[in-house]
């Protein structure tokens, strides 16, 4: 079955930066569009980027723009995030999701704590 | 960027109640829209893609309709593994957009 396991989460200073991974299995990866979406402690979902299968298209959202970069390794089957200048607002729960008709299978989560 | 407003926030139903979730998006998306169910400390998961194709293995009494701007998820009988948070997602224009998420409660 399908499995996305992301990793890389932890706590990090104001404006340092840190880079998740998401690691598929069970899927043709090089064929599905990558997602990550996040949920801020006892808020809603966000989704935050999207890279396509080919790697050629990237889309964010206005709240990271320019601060996240999404990228993929088709090779190892894994999709990562890229995040620089951190501030408190980027805390949440991190999931990646494959793509498709909108994000469709989702893993765990990994968690992202921004504080002094 | 397209609004996704999703109603009710919060409800409160009993096992066997029929429960229905509205989301209305800004502009057309066409029938771009997903259904997500959250239990907490879980992962969402999907329901319904394409406003009313049941994803595989979701149970039946989970079914969507609408298209365009106003869109509807419906439990036709709660049961109690459904109480949790639902999010509708528009994937019809980027940045995708999630609703406020309904929960629902005993």
């Amino acid at each position: 079955q399908v499995q996305l396991v992301e990793s890389g989460g932890g706590v990090v200073h104001p404006g340092r930066s840190l880079r998740l991974s998401c690691a598929a299995s069970g899927i043709a990866f090089s064929n599905y569009a990558m997602h990550w979406v996040r949920q801020a402690p006892g808020k809603g979902l966000e989704w935050v980027a999207v890279i396509s299968y080919y790697e050629g298209d990237k889309y964010y959202a206005e709240s990271v723009e320019g601060r996240f970069s999404i990228s993929r390794d088709n090779s190892k089957k894994s999709v990562y995030l890229q995040m620089n200048s951190l501030t408190g607002e980027d805390t949440a729960v991190y999931y990646c999701a494959t793509g498709g008709s909108g994000p469709g299978h989702w893993g765990q989560g990994t968690l992202v704590t921004v504080s002094s | 960027d397209i609004q996704m407003t999703q109603s009710p926030s919060s409800l409160s139903a009993s096992v066997g109640d029929r429960v229905t979730i509205t989301c209305r998006a800004s502009q057309d998306i066409r029938n771009d829209l997903g259904w997500y169910q959250q239990r907490p400390g879980k992962a969402p998961k999907r329901l319904m893609y394409s406003a009313s194709s049941l994803e595989s293995g979701v149970p039946s009494r989970f079914s969507g309709s609408g298209s365009g701007t106003e869109f509807t998820l419906t439990i036709s009988s709660l049961q109690p593994e459904d109480f949790a948070t639902y999010y509708c997602l528009q994937h019809n224009y980027y940045p995708l957009t999630f609703g406020q998420g309904t929960k629902v409660e005993i």
